[in-house]
C-alpha cells in the first residue's frame, strides 16, 4: 500500500521568506510524486511533478521540490513568499500506471506581510 | 474554458434520495477518475475509467455507489439512498496517460450535502 505524510498541518512564513512544506512518501516501486495546490472553493491545480531523472524538479508560479530517495522525501520549496501563495497544499504519489493517487492531508500555508 | 467540468457544484439532499454528479473531462484525455474529499482530508480515490472502461474501484465505493462512462466521454457519479456520511466534495480529474505524463487535472468538485 502506497501512504503519504504531511507532518505539519499549517506553515507560517513571511512575504519575502523561503517557504518548505515537506512531504514524507511510502510506496512499492519507483515512485511518481506530485504537489497540488487547493484555493478556497476551487479544485486542485497541478504544481509539479517527480517522475525520473534531477531530484529537482521546477514547477508553476516559482514553486520546486527536491526529491530525496534515501529520506522518502519530497519537499515543496520557494525561495521567496507571497502573500498570494496562502493556500492548501497537498502531496501525491502514485507508481506509475497512471492510476490512483494517494494523497496526503494536507498542509495549510499561511503567509503573512 | 477547455478543462474539466463539473455539474452541479452544489447538491443538497435529503437522507434516502438518490443523487447524480456528473463530470465532463477535457477532451482528448482518455482517463477519467473519481474521488471524495472531507474537510480536513485529502482527497480519497473512488475509481477510475480507461476510456469507457472501469479499470478499479476502491473499498469505499459500496453498493450504493456506481460510475458509468458511456462512450468514453463524460461520466456519471450516483449514490443511491444517501446517507449523511456520504456529505462531502467529490472531485473528478483527467489525464492523458498514453503521453506519460502521469499528471492528473482536476475539475472544481461537486460539494454534496446530505441532510
Amino acid at each position: 500500500a502506497q501512504s503519504v505524510a504531511q507532518p505539519e498541518d499549517q506553515v507560517n512564513v513571511a512575504e519575502g521568506n523561503p517557504l518548505t512544506v515537506k512531504c514524507t512518501y511510502s510506496v512499492s516501486g519507483n515512485p511518481y510524486l506530485f504537489w497540488y495546490v487547493q484555493y478556497p472553493n476551487r479544485g486542485l491545480q497541478f504544481l509539479l511533478k517527480y517522475i525520473t531523472g534531477d531530484n529537482l524538479v521546477k514547477g508553476s508560479y516559482g514553486f520546486e521540490a527536491e526529491f530525496n530517495k534515501s529520506q522518502t522525501s519530497f519537499h515543496l520549496k520557494k525561495p521567496s513568499a507571497l502573500v498570494s501563495d496562502s493556500a492548501l497544499y497537498f502531496c501525491a504519489v502514485e507508481t506509475g500506471t497512471a492510476s490512483k493517487l494517494t494523497f496526503g492531508t494536507g498542509t495549510r500555508l499561511q503567509v503573512t506581510l | 474554458d477547455t478543462g474539466v467540468s463539473q455539474d452541479p457544484r452544489h447538491k443538497i439532499t435529503k437522507r434516502g434520495q438518490n443523487v447524480t454528479f456528473r463530470c465532463d473531462p477535457i477532451s482528448e484525455h482518455n482517463r477519467l477518475y473519481w474521488y471524495r474529499q472531507t474537510l480536513g482530508q485529502g482527497p480519497e480515490f473512488l475509481t477510475y475509467f480507461q476510456n469507457e472502461a472501469q479499470l478499479e474501484k476502491s473499498r469505499l465505493l459500496s453498493d450504493r455507489f456506481s460510475a458509468e462512462r458511456p462512450k468514453g466521454s463524460f461520466s456519471t457519479l450516483e449514490i443511491q439512498r444517501t446517507e449523511q456520511g456520504d456529505s462531502a466534495m467529490y472531485l473528478c480529474a483527467s489525464s492523458f496517460v498514453d503521453r506519460g505524463s502521469y499528471e492528473q487535472y482536476f475539475g472544481p468538485g461537486t460539494r454534496l450535502t446530505v441532510t
